[in-house]
């Protein structure tokens, strides 16, 4: 089983609309969890951290965390033809290093 | 502030030739990485620093070496270079220990021929 896995997409929305990103994990010791947006060609990005059950919001992003199911979310609302990305979810494995999953790509479309 | 710069952007290798990929950091972060990506696989750690003068294995080690040279420098090299070693390089660091946001520099893209 891998450590990190999401739903490999891709993910295609019309602008304006809720993109909705899952990931889950197999570490129940997991404190730390991570989304990076990717664009084509560029380096990954940190866009959204959380570490405790709920959701926390940041302008039109938001995470959410669910530590029973082992389940971790991204919500875009209001889709921007600029998300369209290769989202990765990361979850800490221990203090220093993360577990990645594969992304799942956005396509925005207008 | 230049963040996590990496040197080379792009380099070409034949099978079996070495070379050293460079990464610096200006944030004044403990803890440094290397990551490969390859296509449907997602970033694996290949090598980690936690702090300086200290190093250990990631998940993907055989065939890479690596030096913290100092705080701000850690190096990735490659001794004899194969096919499989093609891929994308990313560095990144974090700031402090038990601090996972990590801040990734702009690769180096490997090719092994």
């Amino acid at each position: 089983q891998k450590e990190v896995e999401q739903n490999s997409g891709p993910l295609s929305v019309p602008e304006g609309a809720i993109a909705s990103l899952n990931c889950t994990y197999s570490d129940r010791g997991s404190q730390s969890f991570f989304w990076y947006r990717q664009y084509s060609g560029k380096s990954p990005e940190l866009i959204m951290s959380i570490y405790s059950n709920g959701d926390k919001e940041d302008g039109r992003f938001t995470a959410q965390l669910n530590k029973a199911s082992q389940y971790v979310s991204l919500l875009i609302r209001d889709s921007q033809p600029s998300d369209s990305a290769t989202y990765l979810c990361a979850v800490n494995i221990n203090d220093y290093k993360l577990s990645f999953g594969a992304g799942t790509t956005v396509t925005v479309r207008a | 502030n230049a963040g996590v710069t990496q040197t080379p952007k792009f380099q070409v290798l034949k099978t079996g030739q070495s070379m050293t990929l460079q990464c610096a950091q200006d944030m004044n972060h403990n803890s440094m990485y290397w990551y490969r990506q390859d296509p449907g696989m997602g970033l694996r750690l290949i090598y980690y620093s936690a702090s300086e003068g200290t190093t250990d294995k990631g998940e993907v080690p055989n065939g890479y070496n690596v030096s913290r040279l100092n705080k701000r420098e850690f190096s990735l090299r490659l001794e004899s270079a194969a096919p499989s070693q093609t891929s994308v390089y990313f560095c990144a660091s974090s700031e402090a220990a038990y601090s996972a946001e990590q801040y990734f520099g702009p690769g180096t893209r490997l090719t092994v021929t």
